[in-house]
């Protein structure tokens, strides 16, 4: 199993732009969701997901959207990028029934000029 | 969602024993605490669980008291690999279709020296 992948693995955008990131699990989990981490700080929830369909909003929801069209994929877009949006985008993925075990990507570390 | 409160950082040496003690005062009857481990520019790894008394994996112990208010993670003999930061999260993956998340908190900065 490849586990949790996420691409790209750098990115620097223009204030503005749009850009999609993605996010693939292979292990059928049901419970996925997105992170951010500045610098020197915690994880942020973003958005999750508990199954094909269904997507609620995190903790610093505003600037990102979702969608969750397979259990697989889970992208994060940024309608329009803006400076405080650079950080560290990590995707994570569970079999929530066996507890509180989240599966993490390598993240994508993206930068906003 | 109930808060955590961590040390900011804790220093150690190698082959010594370290405990690292979270607060929790508002847990909810459902929450289970974790513990999650971060390398610099990689996600976080799951490293144990619990609900109540303790738990021990190949890894660590977490102890938690009967009345649920705080726990403490116990690394035994740690290595300079385990400089690393240490997140501690209560909630219920498990009750997900009820709005189960969890939320991290600041972390543990922990520095191992020779």
């Amino acid at each position: 199993n490849a586990g949790v992948t996420q691409t790209p693995k750098f990115q620097v955008l223009k204030t503005g732009q749009s850009m999609t990131l993605q996010c693939a699990q292979d292990m059928n989990h049901e419970y996925m969701s997105w992170y951010r981490q500045d610098p020197g700080m915690g994880l942020r929830l973003i958005h999750y997901s508990v199954g094909a369909g269904i997507t609620d909003q995190g903790e610093v929801p505003n600037g990102y959207n979702v969608s969750r069209s397979t259990t697989e994929d889970f992208p994060l877009r940024l309608l329009s990028a803006a400076p405080s949006q650079t950080s560290v985008y990590f995707c994570a993925s569970s079999y929530p029934r066996d507890g509180n075990e989240q599966f993490f990507g390598p993240g994508t570390r993206l930068t906003v000029l | 969602l109930a808060k955590t409160t961590q040390p900011i950082s804790m220093d150690s040496y190698e082959g010594q024993e370290v405990n690292i003690t979270c607060s929790h005062n508002n847990i909810a009857t459902n929450d289970y605490i974790t513990w999650y481990q971060q390398f610099p520019s990689q996600g976080p790894r799951f490293i144990i669980q619990g609900y109540k008394t303790k738990v021990t994996n190949e890894v660590a112990s977490l102890f938690i008291p009967a009345d649920r208010k705080s726990s403490t993670l116990s690394l035994p003999r740690v290595s300079l690999s385990d400089t690393a930061v240490y997140y501690c999260l209560v909630g219920d993956l498990m009750i997900y279709n009820q709005g189960g998340k969890l939320i991290f908190g600041q972390g543990t900065e922990l520095s191992v020296k020779p």
